[in-house]
């Protein structure tokens, strides 16, 4: 079974810096996700990154998936107390039966 | 267009007792994912159905089952309940299994074991 590993596990920040969140495997998937999930609520894809090196911008979040498919990271410009959840990096099995999720990096934005 | 819903929202029983949790899919929508989301342990996969069939399982007991119906509803059967079980049950579909790469989640069912 591939695995995830996400850091940090918890981020407390004030508002308006900037973090970056990283998500590791020693494997490689199909493509990788990330979901933010807020409390008593279930995840909601942000954005999916298939091809090995891509960037892709959303608004303030920067999401770049690793050359070699194993690794991406996560980089919120200008922190929003609007930011503050749970954010889970998601890998999709080559064999496309299963997505695995990571731990999660759980962020706190301060006013 | 109505998003993924689940039932009961919270579900309190005792050790021994069985829990049914309920999902209705996106419409249009016909494979089903099952996701256990205990405290400190992020999200681990169950089940998946599609087209009313189980098409792949994760590392956990029988006594976790499912099914899903023609309308492509789905239910999680958990027998025995153990104080372990509690945590949050997630629920989540696809229009076409996992080949466009988009999962959509309910809010999930909060079980309680005591």
């Amino acid at each position: 079974t591939q695995l995830l590993e996400q850091s940090p596990q918890f981020l407390s920040i004030q508002e308006g810096e900037n973090l970056t969140v990283y998500c590791n495997s020693s494997s490689v998937f199909s493509s990788l996700q990330w979901y933010r999930q807020e409390p008593g609520e279930g995840p909601v894809l942000l954005v999916t990154v298939v091809t090995g090196g891509e960037v892709k911008k959303l608004k303030r979040l920067t999401f770049q998936f690793g050359d070699a498919r194993k690794d991406s990271s996560l980089h919120i410009t200008a922190a929003q107390t609007g930011d503050t959840g749970l954010y889970l990096c998601a890998g999709v099995e080559t064999s496309y039966d299963k997505v695995i999720f990571g731990p999660g990096t759980s962020l706190s934005v301060i006013p | 267009e109505a998003g993924v819903t689940q039932s009961p929202t919270h579900l309190i029983k005792t050790r021994g007792q069985q829990a049914t949790l309920r999902c209705s899919p996106i419409s249009g929508h016909t494979s089903v994912y099952w996701y256990q989301q205990a405290l400190g342990l992020g999200l681990q996969f169950l089940l998946w159905y599609d087209e009313g069939e189980e098409r792949n399982r994760g590392n956990f007991p029988p006594r976790f089952s499912g099914r899903q119906f023609p309308n492509y509803s789905s239910e999680l059967n958990v027998n025995a309940l153990e104080l372990e079980d509690s945590a949050l049950y997630l629920c989540a579909s696809s229009p076409d299994g996992l080949y466009n790469e988009k999962l959509f989640f309910g809010s999930g069912t909060q079980l309680s074991v005591l």
